[in-house]
């Protein structure tokens, strides 16, 4: 089975400029979660979603981000405008809603440089 | 709020030889998953070891193992016969079973050094 897969692997963009980043869950899991991770902070849940319904969003930065997930085999996060300090890996994760294994999924992650 | 922590910012280990990561954590529940996960330079987050709070039994893969103590809320990841490919970060992770499915907390990681 194909894991989670994120794209694109590295955006360079100027700041100001509208960022989407997307991701594509492994199927049959319900839960998809959208972590930042930068030398300063370390590993930051943003958001994350149980059966395409946001559940927690309170680790967004501000309301220059938003995330969506129409459909149970799709995310984006989007980030408008840019600026510097959102530059950072972004990583998808995903996962079955009830406990099983309790494993979080990763995707290999989207290097985001705001320059 | 559950916290983890892992007091060990960088250690180093000859190969073949044992290392072992610390992690403790902070919660007031009593179900709930804890994690190895390992980020080698290629940035992937790979799943090293898992353990079930409701289960006594240390956790153990291969080279991995883990030293659980619950009352403690101690979490600690043991590497036998280390090897350089196991260079990498190593981060300490929380996940509630309260519930339906929650997030994953991560500690701030320790970078693992693997010298000849």
């Amino acid at each position: 089975d194909a894991g989670v897969i994120q794209s694109p692997r590295h955006e360079v963009t100027e700041m100001g400029q509208e960022v989407t980043l997307r991701c594509k869950p492994i199927s049959g899991h319900n839960s998809l979660f959208w972590y930042r991770q930068t030398m300063m902070r370390g590993l930051e849940l943003l958001i994350y979603f149980n059966n395409n319904v946001p559940i927690d969003d309170s680790g967004m930065p501000e309301d220059r981000f938003s995330a969506k997930m129409p459909n149970a085999s799709f995310s984006t996060l989007k980030i408008q405008p840019s600026e510097p300090r959102d530059s950072a890996v972004y990583f998808c994760a995903s996962s079955r809603l009830t406990a099983g294994t309790g494993e979080l999924f990763f995707g290999e992650g989207s290097r985001l440089t705001v320059l | 709020a559950q916290t983890v922590t892992q007091s060990q910012p960088e250690m180093s280990v000859q190969e073949a030889e044992t290392v072992t990561l610390s992690c403790t954590y902070d919660t007031s529940e009593s179900d709930y998953y804890l994690f190895w996960y390992k980020q080698p330079p290629s940035r992937q987050m790979i799943l090293v070891i898992r353990q079930e709070a409701y289960k006594q039994q240390n956790a153990t893969e291969n080279r991995f193992s883990v030293n659980f103590q619950k009352a403690a809320k101690s979490f600690s990841l043991k590497i036998s016969d280390s090897q350089l490919g196991d260079a990498a970060m190593y981060f300490c992770a929380y996940r509630s079973l309260t519930g339906t499915a929650s997030k994953l907390t991560f500690g701030t990681g320790t970078r693992l050094q693997v010298t000849l």
